[in-house]
């Protein structure tokens, strides 16, 4: 079965900074997709970005991007110009192909410091 | 165009009970997909239910259960309810799996304590 790894369990950034949260995941298979939700305290789940493993070009949205590393299997989110809106959970998750089957991360916090 | 509403909000049920979470997918989406996240921890893939059908299920026993209705609104069960159960339980909505574009939109979630 595909896993899916956040590292880092808490993170913290200075306001209009940058920071970057890892994400590494496991497969077998060669087409899939992967994308990161923001979980805010009021608990409802928001797609920030995603990524289809056969492009090779990173996603980007606004001030969110990725590096996506197929090789290495690793996909990690840099948010730049921090926002105090940005504090929330932030969970890495992998689709397989048929989009049938999804498996997330454990979540990374984001605290942004004023 | 309505969000994805669950219902409901909060609920208590004693161990052993049998429990039934509904969702009310966003318009024109066809397919439901429910998971569990435990405190702290990330959503878990309980199942997924497309046109009124099973189309996907992860590694829960068969005490989870699923229905979707015509209108591709769904209900969750869950029999035997036990303690580890105590769970937000989330579900999500989008249309076709498997396109390159399918985007979930998820509800707010249903708390479910079971004691």
């Amino acid at each position: 079965a595909q896993t899916v790894t956040q590292s880092q369990p808490e993170m913290s950034v200075q306001e209009a900074e940058t920071v970057t949260l890892s994400c590494t995941y496991d497969t077998s298979e060669s087409d899939y997709y992967l994308f990161w939700y923001k979980q805010p305290p009021s608990r409802q789940m928001i797609l920030v970005i995603r990524q289809e493993a056969y492009k090779q070009q990173n996603a980007t949205e606004n001030r969110f991007s990725v590096n996506f590393q197929k090789a290495a299997k690793s996909f990690s989110l840099k948010i730049s110009d921090s926002q105090l809106g940005d504090a929330a959970m932030y969970f890495c998750a992998y689709r397989t192909p048929r989009g049938n089957q999804f498996y997330f991360g454990t979540g990374t916090s984001l605290t942004v410091i004023p | 165009e309505t969000g994805v509403t669950q219902s409901p909000t909060h609920l208590i049920k004693t161990r052993g009970q049998q429990v039934t979470l509904r969702c009310s997918s966003q318009s024109g989406h066809n397919t439901v997909s429910w998971y569990q996240q435990a405190l702290g921890q990330g959503p878990q893939f309980i199942f997924q239910y497309y046109r009124e059908e099973e189309n996907g299920r992860g590694n829960f026993p068969p005490r989870f259960s699923g229905l979707q209705f015509p209108n591709y609104s769904s209900e969750l069960n869950v029999n035997a309810l036990e303690l580890d159960d105590s769970a937000l339980y989330l579900c999500a909505s989008s249309l076709d799996p498997g396109t390159s574009f399918y985007e979930q939109y998820f509800g707010p979630g249903t708390r479910l304590t079971v004691t």
